[in-house]
């Protein structure tokens, strides 16, 4: 495998449930990444990870909950989603953070609240 | 508030044209210009530019970076209906790869 993978391709889940998606990077990069794209929206950047550690929240609400146990692996934990949080959420990868490395896409994940 | 426009947002074009889509800009503090193009799903990188006048070329593509009219163009010659995607345009800003600025995205549509 190479580049970005994340599993599952494709999400449903009513309002109540707890799911979580996967990321996972081939790249050896340090920098990891989970953005939303919505329907006529820019990409919105969600968490960013430098080695492992949270260096940016942009005030995403507490339902999606990030997890990065290594520099390959990213989890977002969802809880109590709304129909308005349905959209494709992507992971990236970059070689830093800090050096404006392009950012290397996953497939994403289509997510949809029921 | 960082902003990236890109027009048209929307093309159609036939195999063979040659077609100019567009990024304007304002941010606080410039540092790259990213183009990636979507396909289906995954972004994928095109060009990266720092510096104004240079001009980036990769095959049919080709980009170009105005710093001080702040905006960049993004050229392909010969369309061809692999062509068609969403073109996005992110300008970074120092504080890394991931404070990128996205723009709405251009969809450029090749017909045979």
């Amino acid at each position: 495998e190479t580049g970005v993978t994340q599993t599952p391709r494709h999400l449903v889940m009513g309002m109540t449930n707890k799911k979580s998606l996967k990321c996972e990077q081939h790249l050896g990069h340090n920098a990891m990444y989970w953005y939303k794209q919505s329907a006529k929206k820019p990409l919105e950047l969600m968490f960013v990870y430098s080695l492992e550690e949270r260096v940016e929240n942009n005030s995403v609400p507490s339902r999606f909950s990030p997890e990065c146990p290594n520099s390959s692996h990213l989890f977002l934990h969802l809880h109590t989603l709304q129909p308005e949080d349905s959209a494709l959420y992507l992971c990236a990868s970059s070689q830093e953070w800090v050096t404006n490395s392009p950012l290397h896409f996953g497939n994403g994940t289509r997510l949809t609240v029921t | 508030e960082d902003k990236v426009v890109q027009s048209p947002l929307s093309l159609v074009v036939h195999e063979g044209d040659t077609v100019t889509l567009n990024c304007s800009y304002e941010v606080t503090n410039f540092r790259s210009l990213l183009w990636y193009k979507q396909e289906k799903k995954a972004p994928t990188f095109l060009f990266m530019l720092t510096s104004s006048g240079i001009e980036k070329k990769s095959g049919r593509l080709s980009s170009i970076l105005d710093k001080k009219e702040l905006f960049s163009i993004l050229n392909i010659t010969a369309t061809q209906t692999g062509d068609s995607a969403v073109y996005l345009c992110a300008v970074g800003v120092p504080r890394g790869a991931g404070k990128s600025t996205f723009g709405d995205g251009t969809t450029l549509t090749v017909k045979p």
